[in-house]
């Protein structure tokens, strides 16, 4: 079974540019959740959608970065524009609803430099 | 109240031995307890999860043992082996806002 895939892997990319993450979730999962992970401040909850429609969005640290749903096979999170301290490895989870088990993706490391 | 803490950081196991991960939080609307296990260069991955109707659950070498009234958890490997070596995540949620304890990472020499 195909599990969450995560686009590119690795994305290496110079400051102020426009940067795009993707991810497919497993078919059939109502929920899908955007971490990032950090060697400071370990791994953190981003966004998280149900049923395509953002649910909280609390945890983006910026303006600079949003996250979009269109459909229940596909999410992207962005960061426009990008800063050096946005480095990090970004997860996309999903679940078959809220408080169900989450699957993870292998994460997109992004390097801003 | 959001938050979980995980100790120890770094664990050293002789293979065959017990490794034993702690974990507590403090917000008591949890209801949901998973453990991650992360190699690198992977996401983490659902090794072990409780619900607080429970004091323990075991699958294999895997047991969570959980003391609602401290509102601590714990995660014991029996027979530790070297492909254990990984990172391990507790985690709390609550509706599906996964909150994450810090890890640790655990070594298993042969």
């Amino acid at each position: 079974d195909a599990g969450v895939i995560q686009s590119p892997r690795h994305e290496v990319t110079e400051m102020g540019q426009e940067v795009t993450l993707r991810c497919k979730p497993i078919s059939g999962h109502n929920s899908l959740f955007w971490y990032r992970q950090t060697m400071m401040r370990g791994l953190e909850l981003l966004i998280y959608f149900n049923n395509n429609v953002p649910i909280d969005d609390s945890g983006m640290p910026e303006d600079r970065f949003s996250a979009k749903m269109p459909n229940a096979s596909f999410s992207t999170l962005k960061i426009q524009p990008s800063e050096p301290r946005d480095s990090a490895v970004y997860f996309c989870a999903s679940s078959q609803g809220l408080g169900q088990p989450q699957h993870f993706g292998d994460g997109t490391r992004l390097s801003i430099l | 109240q959001q938050q979980v803490k995980q100790s120890p950081q770094s664990l050293i196991v002789q293979k065959g031995g017990i490794s034993i991960i702690n974990c507590a939080y403090e917000n008591t609307a949890f209801d949901y307890f998973p453990w991650y296990q992360q190699f690198p260069g992977k996401g983490p991955a659902l090794l072990i999860a409780i619900r607080p109707d429970v004091s323990e659950k075991k699958e294999g070498r895997f047991t969570i043992s959980f003391n609602k009234s401290a509102k601590q958890f714990s995660l014991h490997i029996m027979d530790s082996q070297p492909g254990d070596s990984a990172t391990y995540f507790c985690a709390a949620t609550r509706r599906g806002n996964l909150i994450f304890g810090k890890g640790t990472k655990l070594s298993v020499k042969p």
